[in-house]
């Protein structure tokens, strides 16, 4: 069936480095594209989305990535810091409200002080 | 922002009772809720679609008698947990669709314990 995954499961950063996670997605007809940050105990937390008209989507610290062309998306976080520690989980979703969110696997990530 | 209030946070029940979990919109109206299902290490399951005044919609494999949903107004929704047992020992988590940023807001999720 269709599924989105994550390539890695954990990932430890260097406190003040870049961390870049990364995401593929089987389901050609999504079109919105979602991260979440996943506090240990806690519900999934927004960080950013993008949808399927564009390649690039920037926030504070952080920045998706859209590759259609081979279903990949990514996050990057810029000057990671401790509090990023967590899991990070891509999700996809159709556009229009009300559509079920479909979760990747999930990338943990460790950030070294 | 958007707020959704989700209770109780931990829950132990023993085998064979049923456990009720609410989800609560407290700011914005939500026609649409949704519970998913997590287990240790892994991704966030759906396992239905709780629509206000109709019938859940529940993902394939997911027993409706054995969790049964009721989305009575537009602010709760409910998941019960009937005759549990020791494999539904999870936690579970409701989101619901507010319109603002990505538009949906999660909970804080439940820890279901059955022993």
């Amino acid at each position: 069936g269709e599924s989105v995954g994550l390539h890695l499961p954990t990932l430890s950063v260097q406190e003040g480095d870049n961390s870049i996670i990364n995401c593929a997605y089987s389901n050609s007809a999504s079109d919105y594209f979602i991260w979440y940050k996943q506090e240990s105990g806690k519900g999934p937390q927004f960080i950013i989305d993008i949808r399927s008209n564009m390649d690039k989507r920037q926030g504070q610290r952080v920045t998706v990535l859209l590759n259609k062309t081979v279903k990949h998306l990514s996050l990057q976080i810029a000057a990671t810091q401790p509090g990023d520690s967590a899991v990070y989980f891509c999700a996809e979703n159709r556009l229009g409200g009300y559509q079920k969110v479909t979760f990747g696997t999930g990338t943990k990530l460790q950030v070294i002080p | 922002g958007a707020v959704v209030s989700q209770h109780p946070s931990r829950v132990i029940c023993k085998s064979g009772t049923s456990v009720k979990i609410e989800c609560r919109s407290l700011d914005f109206q939500a026609t649409t809720m949704f519970w998913y299902r997590q287990f240790p290490k892994k991704s966030l399951m759906l396992m239905a679609t709780s629509n206000e005044g109709s019938k859940a919609t529940y993902e394939q494999g997911v027993e409706k008698d054995k969790f049964l949903i009721n989305h009575a107004s537009l602010t709760l929704s409910t998941l019960t947990v009937t005759s549990a047992h020791p494999e539904d020992s999870s936690f579970y988590i409701c989101s619901a669709y507010s319109g603002t940023g990505d538009g949906y807001t999660f909970g804080s999720g439940t820890r279901l314990t059955v022993v």
